[in-house]
């Protein structure tokens, strides 16, 4: 089976950076994504890790430590449209490699 | 066509009748998946079917739900005997299939159950 934990809520300042942390257990890891989803829509793609070490793209980057079974989603020059849920997934090769999900980090952007 | 295509938007049904949802993919898209999101809630794993393999049910929460796929095209998530509880958003994915390939969400489909 498969156990994902990630903060349920965190707060942040406009303009600076917020580090969100996810740690898992699998079977079977095949990799890791983050998506973003805002009130009211569907999840969209931010990044994908399978190797250990940093993926950076634009403002955001994500961090992948296989033997910790850790992530991190780094959120930089933080806007106020960042504020969203953050959700942490794992494929599990043991489990069909389906994708399952977190229970999603809310992050509120105060001014 | 472009994205993950979901009907109804929105359902709003009584208690006891049987709903059906229906997720268009991705052309070419070998993998699908259903989830179920509670308001304020993360994404709750359904059904995996990928390719022509037997389908991933191990999420289905009761067997008032099924679901089925027609070869790698359309997919419908059938709710019999709907309760107050199913009330959440289902949201349909598709994915290339392949190991590094990241799934691409419909908009879902809203159903509230009174």
């Amino acid at each position: 089976g498969q156990n994902i934990d990630q903060p349920t809520e965190m707060t942040a300042t406009e303009g600076a950076i917020v580090q969100i942390n996810c740690t898992y257990q699998t079977s079977g890891f095949n990799g890791l994504f983050w998506y973003q989803q805002h009130a009211g829509e569907a999840p969209t793609f931010l990044s994908y890790n399978v190797l250990d070490g940093l993926e950076e793209k634009g403002r955001f980057s994500s961090f992948l430590s296989r033997s910790k079974g850790y992530s991190y989603l780094l959120l930089k020059e933080l806007q106020m449209k960042d504020s969203a849920s953050y959700l942490c997934a794992v494929r599990d090769y043991s489990s069909a490699s389906k994708i399952i999900f977190g229970s999603g980090t809310r992050l509120s952007i105060r001014p | 066509g472009a994205g993950v295509s979901q009907s109804p938007s929105n359902k709003v049904t009584e208690k006891g009748k049987d709903v059906e949802l229906r997720c268009d993919p991705i052309s070419g898209h070998t993998a699908l998946y259903w989830y179920r999101q509670r308001l304020g809630q993360g994404l709750e794993f359904l059904i995996y079917f990928q390719g022509n393999s037997a389908p991933d049910k191990s999420g289905l929460p009761s067997d008032r739900f099924s679901a089925e796929r027609t070869g790698e095209s359309v997919s419908t998530l059938t709710i019999q005997r709907t309760q107050q509880e199913d009330s959440a958003v289902y949201l349909c994915a598709s994915s290339l299939g392949g190991a590094n390939t990241e799934a691409f969400f419909g908009q879902g489909t809203r159903l509230t159950v009174v």
